[in-house]
């Protein structure tokens, strides 16, 4: 079982529409959420990131968490042309090598987002 | 200032060429951190550094050598890499309590390399 996995793309959705993307986890002691948009040939761009149960907005972006499930979402909400992009889920987990403690980001395989005219 | 600059941006080098990748961030940042992203997938991390010395490394090829000379600043010197090696390579910065935080990691814009 993949640590971090994501719905299948591409996901196609017309202008207007809300996309909706998932992400579940695997590692239970995972403590914050994160959703990145990446244009292509680009670097990954913060959308949101979310720590705790519930629901998390920013403008037309909502976050959900729901850790008994291990499940994770983003809604995109009246979505535009602008939004096409891979939507990557990543996942932190708290690690520890030789005496040092550090955070580590594990990502999803991504989820290619068209809206259409 | 929320920005972690690399330079230079495309990298066109030969298999026996030796040149290096910067990063910079003056965030205050103690964790800097070299991910490496083929095509279609999602990025891999290479390495970690926390107070300038390397903590983590993912079973890179030594092909490819970090460095952390100051807390902004953070090298990745390639040698002798393969074709395969071509990839989207990304510095990202976070406080060096981001392990327990809620803070986030902040990427750079990253560096097209191609070997040819």
């Amino acid at each position: 079982q993949k640590e971090v996995e994501q719905n299948s793309g591409p996901l196609s959705v017309p202008e207007g529409a809300i996309a909706s993307l998932n992400c579940t986890y695997s590692d239970r002691g995972s403590q914050s959420f994160f959703w990145y948009r990446q244009y292509s040939g680009k670097s990954p761009e913060l959308i949101m990131f979310i720590y705790s149960n519930g629901d998390k907005e920013d403008g037309r972006f909502t976050a959900q968490l729901n850790k008994a499930s291990q499940y994770v979402s983003l809604l995109i909400r009246d979505s535009q042309p602008s939004d096409s992009a891979t939507y990557l889920c990543a996942v932190k987990v708290a690690s520890n090598a030789g005496g040092t403690s550090y955070g580590k980001l594990t990502f999803g395989q991504g989820t290619i987002l068209t809206v259409h005219p | 200032d929320t920005e972690v600059t690399q330079t230079p941006k495309h990298l066109v080098m030969g298999m026996t060429n030796k040149k290096s990748l910067k990063c910079e961030q003056h965030m205050g940042h103690r964790a800097m951190y070299w991910y490496k992203q083929k095509a279609k997938k999602p990025p891999e991390l290479m390495f970690v550094y926390s107070y300038e010395k390397l903590s983590i490394n993912e079973s890179v090829p030594s092909r490819f050598s970090p460095e952390c000379p100051n807390s902004s600043l953070l090298n990745l010197h390639l040698h002798a890499l393969q074709p395969e090696d071509s990839a989207l390579y990304l510095c990202a910065s976070t406080p060096l309590t981001w392990y327990s935080g809620t803070d986030t990691q902040y990427f750079g814009p990253g560096t097209r390399l191609t070997v040819l």
